[in-house]
Formats: structure tokens, C-alpha cells, sequence
């Protein structure tokens, strides 16, 4: 079945450091995937998507881009802030195929010192 | 625009134990979602409505775990009997449909003794 793999945490960078963490996909058919956060103490929020092969999400200063190729959806952030310190879940979804159900990864912490 | 409202925030029982845990989705989302989310894990789903309809309950644990969704609104997702390994946090998620984005509210955060 659907499947995501995330590289593991926790990521620990300094302010400013440039941001990478890893994000691959099995699906069998064309799923939008997706990067959702979750700050300390708060709900799932979503950060960005991308719905189609060679799309670029943004937001917040972080990218993602959809390599079909790959099969992969890198998160990157070019500065990173203390504030940015949250647990980040790469997800896909097979809207047409199979609902709109979310298959998340695992999870990865990030912790940001200053 | 109020957000998911999910209730109660945490709770703790022993098991063989029942619990059931409410959610509020955002006014006119027809979608509703239940993912389970075990410590160090990404949420999974356990079942997902359309209206009142149940869409996905595939990997819903029937023998006692259950869900509704009457008259298309709110939820309640219900286990009985608790088992150790149900410690989890419930999170309940609407969308306007299937195809748009999902949005969570705060979840259950749900101990078993």
C-alpha cells in the first residue's frame, strides 16, 4: 500500500542554519503530497502542498518540490528561527483513488537553538 | 471562522474500561476524520465520513472501536474496552469535501492504565 518515510529526528540546528529534512513516497497512483506542523502544545497545521510532479510548495520561508522521479517531497528552509522548533509530518494523499485520506510519516523533531 | 473543537482535551482510564470522545468539525465540512496518533508515530486513520455516510473505515479495530456521525455534524468516536495499547492521541479533522485541505483540531489525548 500508500507509504511515506521520513528521515529521523530529532534535528537539532542552530539559528540560521539551513534546513533539509528528507521525505520519500511509495504510492501507486498520482497523490498530492503534503508537509503539515506541529507546534508544542497545538494541533496539526498544514505548511505547504504540492499536487502534481515538478510543483514547488511554499510558505513561511520553507519548499518543497515534487520529484516524481525520486519519488521524493525534501522539506528545506534556508534560515531557520527558534520559533521553527516543531515536529514536521510529510504526508501524501490519493484524492481521486482513495478519499482524501492523509498517510503520514513518522514525524520529524526539530529543535532550533539560538 | 471557528476551528475543529474537540473534547475532552485528555483523558485517563484503566483498561477494559469504555471512553468515547467528541468532535465539533467546522461549520459546513462535509468530510470528518479520525486519526490515531501513537507516541512517536504519524497520525493513521481510523475511519472518515461524508455527510453521515462512512467512507473509509478499513482499519477501524470494529471489535471495539466505534464511531457515528448523525445528521452529518458532529462525531464521537467510542472503544470499549480500552486496551493498554489504545494510548494514543485522537485527533478529529473536517474538510469542505474529500478533495480539500484537512484541518485538525487540538485531539484527545487518551491514557490507559
Amino acid at each position: 500500500g500508500d507509504s511515506v518515510t521520513q528521515m529521523e529526528g530529532p534535528v537539532t540546528l542552530s539559528e540560521e542554519a539551513f534546513l533539509t529534512i528528507n521525505c520519500t513516497y511509495t504510492a501507486t497512483g498520482y497523490p498530492s503530497l503534503f508537509w503539515y506542523v506541529q507546534y508544542p502544545g497545538e494541533g496539526l497545521q498544514l505548511l505547504l502542498k504540492a499536487t502534481k510532479a515538478d510543483d514547488k510548495g511554499s510558505n513561511k520561508g520553507f519548499e518543497a518540490t515534487y520529484r516524481k522521479e525520486t519519488t521524493s517531497f525534501h522539506l528545506e528552509k534556508g534560515s531557520v528561527q527558534v520559533s521553527d522548533s516543531a515536529v514536521y509530518f510529510c504526508a501524501l494523499s490519493d484524492i481521486l483513488g482513495k478519499g482524501g485520506k492523509l498517510i503520514f510519516g513518522q514525524g520529524t523533531e526539530l529543535s532550533v537553538k539560538p | 471562522e471557528a476551528g475543529v473543537a474537540q473534547s475532552p482535551r485528555y483523558k485517563i482510564i484503566e483498561k477494559r474500561q469504555s471512553v468515547a470522545f467528541w468532535c465539533n468539525p467546522i461549520s459546513g465540512h462535509a468530510t470528518l476524520y479520525w486519526y490515531q496518533q501513537i507516541l512517536g508515530q504519524g497520525p493513521k486513520l481510523l475511519i472518515q465520513f461524508q455527510n453521515n455516510g462512512v467512507v473509509d473505515d478499513s482499519q477501524l479495530p470494529k471489535d471495539r472501536f466505534s464511531a457515528e456521525r448523525l445528521k452529518g455534524v458532529d462525531s464521537t468516536l467510542k472503544i470499549q474496552p480500552a486496551k493498554l495499547e489504545d494510548s494514543a492521541v485522537y485527533l478529529c479533522a473536517s474538510s469542505y469535501d474529500r478533495r480539500n485541505e484537512q484541518f485538525f483540531g487540538p485531539g484527545t489525548r487518551l491514557t490507559v492504565l
